[in-house]
């Protein structure tokens, strides 16, 4: 079975803080993917980033930097200098490239973000 | 491009009353997926199809919800009756192939109040 855990609940920051969103993962599956997604109050989820499991490499995006750790099966998420509208709610998620959870999305419980001007 | 519509956006209803959820996904996407998310929680799929077929449903209380997606294009959740529990919000995303690099596209959701 495969799991996602987001140990924060809730964070809050003054603008222009880095913060970094935590993601512990499990699976038994070889191949997978992890995502992260971003909900702002509108509600729609919006996709950020995708990672396989064969590719341990950091990506930055502007802002955006993704720390991916196999061998303590993380997949953090760091926002510099923060700003107001990166307010939301993060949610980290794992898909399986393999038996009866093909293709499934398995969600973590989401990380509540507020940023103070 | 436009993306996954859904409707309608809120309902609210009383306890054993039915509702349906109407979803059409991005124009040529051969997957969708229904999701519910209850407050303070990440969305958990309820159902998953392939064109008109049904992949997992594993997740999908049988007594109550059932889905359909007819000529493989829109798709429409319906629960009768509806229960307290149902209160979440339900979330159609879709992908163009079952394949796990395909990320999924997300609608805005429809808020489900049953009082």
């Amino acid at each position: 079975a495969q799991k996602v855990t987001q140990a924060q609940t809730e964070i809050s920051v003054v603008e222009k803080e880095d913060v970094t969103l935590d993601c512990v993962y499990e699976t038994r599956d070889t191949t997978y993917y992890l995502f992260w997604y971003k909900q702002p109050p509108s509600g729609e989820l919006v996709f950020l980033i995708r990672r396989n499991s064969f590719d341990e490499q950091n990506e930055i995006s502007g802002r955006y930097s993704w720390n991916f750790q196999k061998s303590t099966s993380s997949f953090n998420f760091t926002i510099t200098a923060s700003q107001v509208v990166d307010s939301a709610v993060y949610f980290c998620a794992l898909l399986n490239a393999g038996g009866t959870s093909y293709g499934k999305l398995t969600f973590g419980q989401g990380t509540i973000l507020t940023v103070h001007p | 491009e436009a993306g996954v519509a859904q409707s309608p956006r809120y309902k609210i209803i009383e306890k054993r009353q039915s509702v349906a959820f109407w979803c059409n996904p991005i124009s040529g996407h051969a997957t969708l997926y229904w999701y519910q998310q209850i407050l303070g929680q990440g969305p958990k799929l309820l159902i998953q199809f392939q064109n008109n077929g049904v992949v997992d449903d594993s997740q999908l209380p049988k007594d109550r919800f059932s889905a359909e997606r007819l000529k493989g294009v829109d798709s429409t959740l319906k629960i009768q009756p509806a229960k307290l529990e149902d209160s979440a919000v339900y979330l159609c995303a879709s992908s163009l192939r079952l394949a796990e690099s395909y990320e999924q596209y997300f609608g805005p959701g429809t808020r489900l109040t049953v009082t």
